[in-house]
């Protein structure tokens, strides 16, 4: 089964509106992070939000939230006020185990989503 | 900006040569990866670091080796390179904090195997 699905292959929105993009996880840990990150066309790894598993709080970062329901397994991202440089591939990503045993940095991603942004 | 160098960027070569990639980082961190990234399969864990001499397989390190004698080197080497291995390939490391963790990549090397 897949650890990291991201339905939706490409996604379209409108500039200044908000755009919701799906991730759903599967893992039978209690302690796992969850990662959103950024491809643009030329190529680097932008990284955007984390949030752990015992974080009541959904993470914020600037204009990206990260929606998690955990009894659903959901992580979705939200861009509000979408603008034309958020064009890209976002890509989410998961880190099973316990962060503080050796399991920083390996994570599991998805495919990723494509987004167009419009004028 | 996490202060990670990959090189080269960009590079061609045939099958059955050897290729070592170099990531150098400028940060003093204790973590470092190499992933690769190909079309319809995100990215993928190739090795990691967690300090020096200490290195361990990920979930893609069939015909990969790493070394990392010193804190800002990890060094990735295809030992006889496949056209299976053309890929983009991305160092990165690894940043926590109290209550977040970042996993910041370089910008990534090319290579094209023929």
């Amino acid at each position: 089964a897949q650890k990291i699905t991201q339905t939706q292959p490409g996604m379209f929105v409108q500039e200044k509106e908000a755009v919701t993009l799906d991730c759903t996880y599967d893992t039978s840990d209690q302690s796992y992070g969850l990662f959103w990150y950024k491809q643009p066309s030329s190529g680097e790894m932008i990284f955007l939000i984390y949030q752990g598993s015992y974080d009541e709080q959904n993470a914020t970062e600037g204009r990206y939230s990260l929606n998690f329901q955990k009894a659903r397994k959901s992580a979705n991202l939200v861009i509000s006020a979408s603008q034309l440089g958020d064009s890209a591939m976002y890509f989410c990503a998961m880190r099973e185990g316990d962060a503080g045993g050796t399991s920083y940095g390996k994570l599991t991603f998805g495919q990723g989503t494509i987004l167009t942004v419009h004028p | 900006d996490a202060g990670i160098t990959q090189s080269p960027r960009h590079k061609v070569t045939e099958t059955g040569t050897p290729v070592t990639l170099r990531c150098h980082q400028t940060e003093n961190h204790r973590y470092m990866y190499w992933y690769r990234q190909d079309p319809g399969h995100g990215l993928r864990l190739i090795h990691y670091s967690y300090g020096v001499k200490d290195t361990d397989k990920g979930e893609v390190s069939d015909g990969y080796s790493v070394s990392r004698s010193k804190t800002e080197d990890f060094l990735l080497t295809l030992e006889s390179a496949t056209s299976s291995q053309t890929s983009v390939y991305f160092c990165a490391i690894s940043q926590i904090g109290q209550s977040n963790e970042k996993l910041f990549f370089g910008s990534g090397t090319q290579l094209s195997v023929l």
